[in-house]
């Protein structure tokens, strides 16, 4: 089955650095998502983003629909310990009963 | 409002032991998936449901069964566990509307 490509694997950072991954597929999606996950944890939808070059923020979080409709960005500003998780894209196709095809992940680590 | 519940939340099995895992939602959510997550893999979709009554096979399904028999509920069954199915499963719902995902909080699985 198909999965996204996720940017980067993990990333190790210092509170107050901007943050920003991405995720790329094959195929177009009709909506994009962003997720956390925390230990021990489900993830929490963060960002949904419904229509070609779309940029939606959240506090200190943006996200972006690509233009192409096959990729997502989402950067993450003057980070904090708290920002510590797996960040998960997940795209869904057009009439596919709701189904979220997720992205590998990326894990952020923040030292003070 | 308890959202999405996950029951057990841990559970050590020995290969070819049977089992339930039970999903539980109170949000009156039509869509009902269950997810495994592996390390490196993100989430892969198992089975899902668009409704009572109604079950659809997912990416992974092999191995698993499950049973939408109420709306609130989804259960997923492994029969004969395996090694190979040691992972993490997280049930989620939706109103299948567009919007993202309300995940439990996870059960973690070993089969010995």
């Amino acid at each position: 089955g198909q999965q996204l490509n996720q940017s980067p694997q993990s990333m190790f950072i210092q509170e107050g650095e901007d943050v920003s991954m991405n995720c790329t597929s094959s195929s177009i999606f009709n909506t994009w998502l962003w997720y956390k996950q925390d230990p021990g944890e489900g993830p929490v939808l963060l960002i949904a983003l419904y229509k070609a070059g779309e940029l939606t923020s959240n506090g200190r979080l943006t996200a972006q629909f690509g233009i192409t409709r096959k990729d997502s960005f989402l950067n993450i500003s003057a980070s904090i310990p708290s920002d510590v998780g797996i960040y998960f894209c997940a795209g869904r196709h057009t009439g596919t009963a709701s189904k979220l095809t997720f992205g590998t992940g990326t894990r952020l680590q923040v030292t003070l | 409002n308890a959202g999405v519940t996950q029951t057990p939340k841990f559970r050590v099995l020995k290969t070819g032991q049977s089992m339930t895992l039970l999903c539980a939602q109170d949000m009156n959510h039509e869509y009902m998936y269950w997810y495994r997550q592996d390390p490196g893999m993100g989430l892969r979709l198992i089975h899902y449901s668009v409704g009572e009554g109604t079950t659809a096979k997912g990416e992974v399904p092999d191995g698993y069964n499950v049973s939408r028999l109420k709306k609130q509920n989804f259960l997923l069954g492994l029969e004969s566990a395996a090694p190979s199915q040691t992972s993490v499963y997280f049930c989620a719902s939706s109103t299948g509307q567009g919007y993202g995902y309300t995940f439990g909080s996870g059960t973690r699985l070993t089969v010995v």
